[in-house]
């Protein structure tokens, strides 16, 4: 099945520094989603960005898609100590509203 | 509020005791699914729900079981659990095939 892809796998910066995060997937898609996982907990829906869209805004989140090359990043801005997680892009496939996901970005922002 | 909420958050059990986990969502969402996630593995689907009564397979279903006669819970069965089921898991709910998925908090389950 076709898998996102993240890069990088780990990321580290200082605080106030942004963070752009990628993924990559294989085949078409309906939409692209991005989560952010507090260590051990559940994923908190971040942003949709659906297929026929290139960029979405929602407060320091902004996200891009290119279809074209099949790839999508997300990018924090001004990033806090309160972002350290890990982040995962999904891909939603078909109609049964299956997530295929990526292995993840872990985020460490140092205050 | 809007919620998933899962139960129990945490389990230690040995091999072959049946378990179930439950779920339940209070948004009236016709699509629901469970995840595992493991280690350099990532997130996983192990079954799906589109409506009550309809179940089908993800990509990780054997050993487990599903079904959902209410559309608010949709719990997971674990028939006879074996250590390499030892794996957090995720339920999930989403309102169509094209939404955002809304996640419970996780069920940590060690199977020894």
């Amino acid at each position: 099945s076709q898998q996102g892809e993240e890069d990088p796998q780990a990321l580290s910066i200082q605080e106030g520094e942004n963070a752009t995060m990628n993924c990559s997937y294989k085949t078409s898609i309906n939409n692209l989603q991005w989560y952010r996982q507090n260590s051990g907990r559940g994923l908190v829906h971040l942003i949709l960005i659906r297929s026929n869209e290139r960029e979405k805004h929602s407060g320091r989140l902004r996200v891009t898609l290119d279809t074209s090359k099949k790839s999508s990043s997300l990018l924090i801005t001004a990033s806090r100590a309160a972002d350290t997680a890990s982040y995962f892009c999904a891909i939603s496939e078909g109609n049964t509203g299956k997530l295929i996901f990526g292995q993840g970005t872990t985020l460490q922002v140092k205050p | 509020e809007a919620q998933v909420t899962q139960n129990p958050r945490y389990l230690i059990t040995v091999t072959g005791k049946k378990l179930t986990v439950t779920c339940s969502q209070n948004m009236n969402h016709e699509y629901m699914s469970w995840y595992r996630q493991d280690p350099g593995l990532g997130l996983r689907q192990i079954y799906y729900s589109m409506n009550v009564e309809v179940t089908d397979k993800g990509d990780v279903p054997e050993g487990y079981k599903v079904s959902r006669k209410e559309k608010r819970n949709f719990p997971l069965i674990l028939e006879s659990p074996s250590p390499n089921q030892t794996s957090l898991y995720f339920c999930a709910s989403h309102e169509t095939e094209y939404t955002e998925a809304f996640f419970g908090q996780g069920t940590r389950l060690t199977v020894v």
